[in-house]
């Protein structure tokens, strides 16, 4: 079975400063993880993936994440928040057959000061 | 544009009303999905459909029923709605190539209160 985590419901940070939202996972065989975001009103879209290829993905809009196996983490980072970045962000993970299903993190909601 | 569209996107109902949440993708997806979200919850898993002809309950399926009219559409009904499943629903397909698992594209939802 998999499960995923997210640390801190609501994370605030400044414009310009660096976006860290933290996600671990659990799966007891190798994992496939995604970020999504979620804008208000809107439905979710993927930012990034790892699928077992290159362990630091690279996503839209300047995030980027990296597969940690020894510390089961997957964390989302942006080097310099812009106010366009306030939204939710969703971290999952499934593996791959037929019959497997994608999990969800409770989610993050980022916010943006001024 | 490709992608997942659902229909209504906005639906109010008193209880004990029955609808049915319509959903299309043009992807050629095997897979589709029905998810409830609901503040403070994330995403729940209600009913997916593995492939064409194939239904299975997810987390949260009371109350729902779905069908999977072909490849390409898969549909959640409200037989007798409740207060209780006033929420956003999501449907969403699996793009699956090869052998991996590439995510899952959603629709934009269907905020739907029940009164």
């Amino acid at each position: 079975a998999q499960s995923v985590t997210q640390l801190g419901s609501h994370v605030s940070v400044s414009e310009g400063a660096l976006v860290l939202l933290r996600c671990n996972y659990s799966s007891s065989v190798p994992p496939y993880l995604f970020w999504y975001v979620q804008y208000p009103n809107q439905g979710l879209q993927l930012l990034l993936k790892y699928t077992s290829a290159a362990t630091l993905v690279k996503g839209i809009n300047g995030f980027e994440a990296e597969f940690k196996k020894s510390e089961t983490s997957f964390h989302l980072t942006k080097p310099s928040a812009h106010m366009s970045d306030a939204a939710e962000y969703f971290c999952a993970v499934t593996t791959y057959s037929s019959a497997s299903k994608i999990i969800f993190g409770s989610g993050t909601r980022l916010s943006i000061r001024p | 544009n490709a992608g997942v569209t659902q229909t209504p996107k906005f639906q109010v109902l008193k209880t004990g009303q029955s609808m049915t949440l319509q959903c299309a993708q043009d992807m050629n997806h095997n897979s589709m999905y029905w998810y409830r979200q609901d503040p403070g919850m994330g995403l729940r898993l209600i009913y997916y459909s593995a492939s064409e002809g194939t239904t299975d309950k997810g987390e949260v399926p009371n109350g729902y029923n779905v069908s999977r009219l072909n490849k390409r559409e898969f549909s959640l009904r409200l037989e007798s709605a409740a207060p209780s499943q006033t929420s956003v629903y999501f449907c969403a397909s699996r793009d699956e190539q090869g052998g991996r698992d590439y995510g899952y594209t959603f629709g934009s939802g269907t905020r739907l209160t029940v009164v």
